[in-house]
């Protein structure tokens, strides 16, 4: 079955810094990889997607990258505010997986 | 266009009672998954469901476990006889269907459920 790998565990950046969030997947026929951010006691909240017709997609300061040949895509946070504070975790699925399998998460701290 | 609702928010239990808990998908969503959150840790699939069909309980201990999506009336995620490891976060989401395009999930805001 897939498994996702999510690097690193926690990540901290200087306000305003950029941060970058790898998922690595197994199965090939992956091909949805959604990205959600909690904060604490709060429920996942969907910030960013990507299917496998494209490599890129941006939404303000949120981007993601997809490297289908290597199995792994990214979450890039530019300008980073002291609100992005969250953990954040990637997720894959494929067509005929009825579900998402999602990384460890990634626990990202904004110091301003 | 209200979002997945789930209830009670806030559970107790002592060990050996029967927990309950409810999703509502969001409005014109017929697919629910439940999720099992440990604290510190990620989302956990346990169980995916379409109106009054299981399609992958592959997530799911199959014991005191279950769970349901009737044709009327919200998800239920049952548990029996809790034990103290059963103490986490749970969380339903929703979809439109389970097909390209219209597989994006929406979380609800979760049951914390408390075994004493």
């Amino acid at each position: 079955g897939e498994n996702v790998e999510q690097h690193p565990s926690t990540l901290s950046v200087q306000e305003g810094d950029s941060a970058v969030i790898k998922c690595t997947y197994s199965d090939s026929a992956s091909n949805y990889f959604p990205w959600y951010k909690q904060e604490l006691g709060k429920r996942p909240q969907l910030i960013i997607d990507i299917r496998s017709n494209v490599g890129e997609k941006k939404d303000q300061r949120i981007a993601v990258t997809l490297n289908k040949t290597a199995k792994h895509f990214s979450l890039h946070i530019t300008e980073t505010q002291p609100e992005d504070s969250a953990v954040y975790f990637c997720a894959a699925k494929h067509n005929y997986g009825q579900n998402f399998v999602f990384g460890p998460g990634t626990r990202l701290s904004v110091l301003p | 266009n209200a979002g997945v609702m789930q209830n009670p928010r806030h559970l107790v239990r002592r060990r050996g009672q029967e927990a309950r808990l409810r999703c509502s998908p969001m409005k014109g969503h017929s697919h629910v998954y439940w999720y099992r959150q440990l604290p510190e840790e990620g989302l956990k699939f346990m169980v995916y469901l379409q109106k009054e069909n299981i399609i992958d309980e592959s997530g799911m201990p199959k014991e005191r476990f279950s769970a349901e999506f009737p044709k009327e009336g919200p998800s239920i995620l049952r548990i029996q006889q809790v034990v103290r490891g059963d103490s986490a976060a749970y969380f339903c989401a929703s979809s439109v269907t389970g097909v390209v395009g219209t597989d994006t999930q929406y979380f609800g805001p979760g049951t914390r459920l408390t075994v004493l």
